[in-house]
């Protein structure tokens, strides 16, 4: 079974701070894939990131930066000096081989940003 | 390239009456996944279809069924209606059918039943 902890229900910070978004992931496979989605008001979700079980490579993409850890089941996303664009649900997901493109998410973070 | 689309974005039914969303992928994709979001369950995979198959199936009642065309598009329906089952409805396409692939978003189905 799959399953996907996000703890942090909701998170404020005042614009320019940093923030981490934690993921924890639980699976018995051996080869799965970890993805970040970003949910605005609008509603849509946008994807972020993919990273494979085999690749631990941290990753930065410009204020974005993932944290994957395989001796900790843990994916966390931190955001460098963070703007009110950034306001939005962040979901965690975890798809595996086998599963087609079936994803399970986890629960979501509100992250608020204000000036 | 257009986007995942999916339509209407808004519907109002009653319970006992049944309801067709429909997803447009991008084009080139060939599959199609649907997700039911509500603030008590979360985001819950509902079905995936590719190449007009389905291929995975979530944990959600036979009342929620789906297909898709030859043209990749899909459609969902869910028949007799209940209260539980408003929802945010979202389709998502990919290019293939390999685990793993990045999935792009449409801008959901907003179902609300009375």
């Amino acid at each position: 079974a799959q399953k996907v902890t996000q703890a942090q229900t909701e998170i404020s910070v005042v614009e320019k701070e940093d923030v981490t978004l934690d993921c924890v992931y639980e699976t018995r496979d051996t080869t799965y894939y970890l993805f970040w989605y970003k949910q605005p008001p609008s509603g849509e979700l946008v994807f972020l990131i993919r990273r494979n079980s085999f690749d631990e490579q941290n990753e930065i993409s410009g204020r974005y930066s993932w944290n994957f850890q395989k001796s900790t089941s843990s994916f966390n996303f931190t955001i460098t000096a963070s703007q009110v664009v950034d306001s939005a649900v962040y979901f965690c997901a975890l798809g595996f081989t086998g599963g087609g493109n079936k994803l399970t998410f986890g629960t979501g973070t509100q992250l608020k940003v204000e000036l | 390239k257009a986007g995942v689309t999916q339509t209407p974005r808004y519907l109002i039914k009653t319970r006992g009456q049944q309801v067709t969303l429909s997803c447009s992928p991008i084009s080139g994709h060939r599959s199609v996944s649907w997700y039911q979001q509500t603030p008590g369950q979360g985001l819950q995979f509902l079905f995936e279809y590719f190449s007009e198959t389905q291929r995975n199936k979530g944990n959600f009642p036979g009342r929620f069924s789906g297909r898709q065309f030859s043209n990749s598009r899909s459609e969902m329906n869910v028949s007799t209606l209940e209260l539980g089952d408003s929802a945010l409805y979202l389709c998502a396409s990919s290019y293939g059918g390999a685990s793993g692939n990045e999935q792009f978003f449409g801008p959901g189905t907003r179902l609300t039943v009375l």
